[in-house]
C-alpha cells in the first residue's frame, strides 16, 4: 500500500533562513508523481512544487526546491530564503502514473512557523 | 478565471439529514476528486473520478456518494450524515490522472458540522 510519512508536526525557522521539510514515502508502482502543497492559515490549498520518479534533476520553482532521494524514498520540501508569508501548513502528497493515478494520497502536515 | 468553485462554503445540519455538496470547474478537466481534511490526519480521499459517468472509491468512502453526469459538475452526497463527518472538504480537478504532471487544482473548501 502507499505511505507518505511527514515525521515533523512543526517546525520554526528564522526569516531569511533556509528550511528543510521531511517527507518519506512507500510506494511498490514504479512510477508515481510527489507534490507539495501549501496552506495558509485562509485554508486554500496552494501547489508548490511537482517531482516525477524519473525525473533526472531535482524540481525547483523559485524559493522551493525537492530534494529528491529515490533509494531512501524521500523528497523533502527545502524553502530558501524564508519569508513570513511561508508560515503556514505544508503537505507532501503522492500517486501512481499508471492505472492508479487517480488515487492521491497526503502526509500529516508540517505547520512551519516563520520568525521575524 | 479558471477555478473550481464548491458550495456551500460552510454548513451546519444536524444528524440523518441528506446533503449535497457541490463541485464544479471550468477549466475541461476529466479529472475530479474529493477530499476531507481533518486535524493531525492531512487530507484524505473520499472518492474520485477520472471522466464522465467513470468514479471510483478513495481511501474513506463510507458514507459518501458521488456522481459525475457531466464533465464539470461532481457533487458530493451525504445521504445521512453523522457527527464523524464533520471535517473540511476539498474538492480538486486536474487536466487529466494519466500521465507525469497532473497538478491538482483545489476548491476553497467546504466547513461541514453535524450535529
Amino acid at each position: 500500500a502507499q505511505k507518505i510519512t511527514q515525521t515533523q508536526p512543526g517546525m520554526f525557522v528564522q526569516e531569511k533562513e533556509a528550511v528543510t521539510l521531511d517527507c518519506t514515502y512507500d510506494t511498490s508502482d514504479p512510477s508515481y508523481g510527489l507534490f507539495w502543497y501549501k496552506q495558509p492559515s485562509s485554508g486554500e490549498m496552494i501547489f508548490l512544487i511537482y517531482q516525477g520518479s524519473y525525473d533526472q534533476q531535482n524540481a525547483t520553482e523559485g524559493r522551493y526546491s525537492l530534494n529528491f532521494q529515490k533509494a531512501r524514498k524521500s523528497a523533502n520540501l527545502v524553502i530558501s530564503a524564508s519569508q513570513l508569508g511561508d508560515s503556514a501548513m505544508y503537505f507532501c502528497a503522492m500517486r501512481g502514473l499508471g492505472n492508479q493515478g487517480g488515487k492521491l494520497i497526503f502526509g500529516q502536515g508540517t505547520e512551519l512557523s516563520v520568525k521575524p | 478565471e479558471a477555478q473550481v468553485t464548491q458550495n456551500p462554503r460552510y454548513l451546519i445540519t444536524v444528524t440523518g439529514k441528506k446533503l449535497t455538496v457541490t463541485c464544479s470547474q471550468n477549466m475541461n478537466h476529466e479529472y475530479m476528486s474529493w477530499y476531507r481534511q481533518d486535524p493531525g490526519l492531512g487530507l484524505r480521499q473520499i472518492y474520485y473520478s477520472m471522466n464522465v459517468e467513470v468514479t471510483d472509491k478513495g481511501d474513506v468512502p463510507e458514507g459518501y456518494k458521488v456522481s459525475r453526469k457531466e464533465k464539470r459538475n461532481f457533487p458530493l452526497i451525504l445521504e445521512s450524515p453523522s457527527p464523524n463527518q464533520t471535517s473540511l472538504y476539498f474538492c480538486a480537478s486536474s487536466l487529466s490522472f494519466w500521465g507525469s504532471y497532473n497538478e491538482q487544482f483545489f476548491g476553497p473548501g467546504t466547513r461541514l458540522t453535524v450535529l
